[in-house]
């Protein structure tokens, strides 16, 4: 098993661009999320997934969308980057909605 | 916002010696897990206790967990090198479609 795969696993973007990160698992997962981690600031939920077709909100959404058209991908789709954008942003499974996190190896996002 | 706090938020000891780091958290919760994260890659799961469990071991690892203070502890013993890296508690709300909310990490470094 290949476990929570994201890319790319670098990115430079300019102001104003859109792109799309990528996050897939193959551990059948119902449950998926999007975090973004800054400095002195931990991880901070961006937008979850417990199933196909159900995605919300969490505490940071503003300027990311997500779909959940399959149970193995999330993507996460930066619509008009920023600099306050820049960030490491990780992607995580798990089997249940209080259960052991995985996560992927993470993409470090520059917006100039 | 940040749901539980790492303190300290950086430690350095002797390689051999036990690395404590303790974890305050706000509201009920229905477990309590600690992460790892090596730098620059993705956070690893270590050891997860529930909200009616006091004590846990996992190897070198113990986690304590005290409901009545909010608080819980990672105690790490006989430190090795390869245990340098960040440390992050997450609660689980005990009820909801809410996810995992994290801490902002000990940054735990072993000298040899």
């Amino acid at each position: 098993n290949a476990g929570v795969t994201q890319t790319p696993k670098f990115q430079v973007l300019k102001t104003g661009q859109s792109m799309t990160l990528q996050c897939a698992q193959d551990m059948n997962h119902e449950y998926m999320s999007w975090y973004r981690q800054d400095p002195g600031m931990g991880l901070r939920l961006i937008h979850y997934s417990v199933g196909a077709g159900i995605t919300d909100q969490g505490e940071v959404p503003n300027g990311y969308n997500v779909s959940r058209s399959t149970t193995e991908d999330f993507p996460l789709r930066l619509l008009s980057a920023a600099p306050s954008q820049t960030s490491v942003y990780f992607c995580a499974s798990s089997p249940g909605l209080r259960t052991e996190a995985f996560f992927g190896q993470g993409t470090r996002l520059t917006v100039v | 916002s940040q749901q539980g706090e790492e303190d300290p938020q950086a430690l350095s000891i002797q390689e051999g010696e036990n690395a404590t780091m303790n974890c305050s958290y706000k509201t009920s919760i229905n477990n309590l897990q600690w992460y790892r994260q090596n730098s620059g890659r993705g956070l690893v799961h270590l050891i997860l206790i529930r909200s009616n469990e006091r004590e846990k071991h996992s190897g070198r690892l113990r986690v304590t967990l005290d409901t009545s203070k909010k608080s819980s502890s990672l105690l790490i013993t006989a430190s090795r090198a390869a245990d340098t890296a960040s440390y992050f508690c997450a609660t689980a709300p005990p009820f909801g479609n809410e996810k995992l909310t994290f801490g902002t990490g000990t940054r735990l470094t072993i000298i040899p």
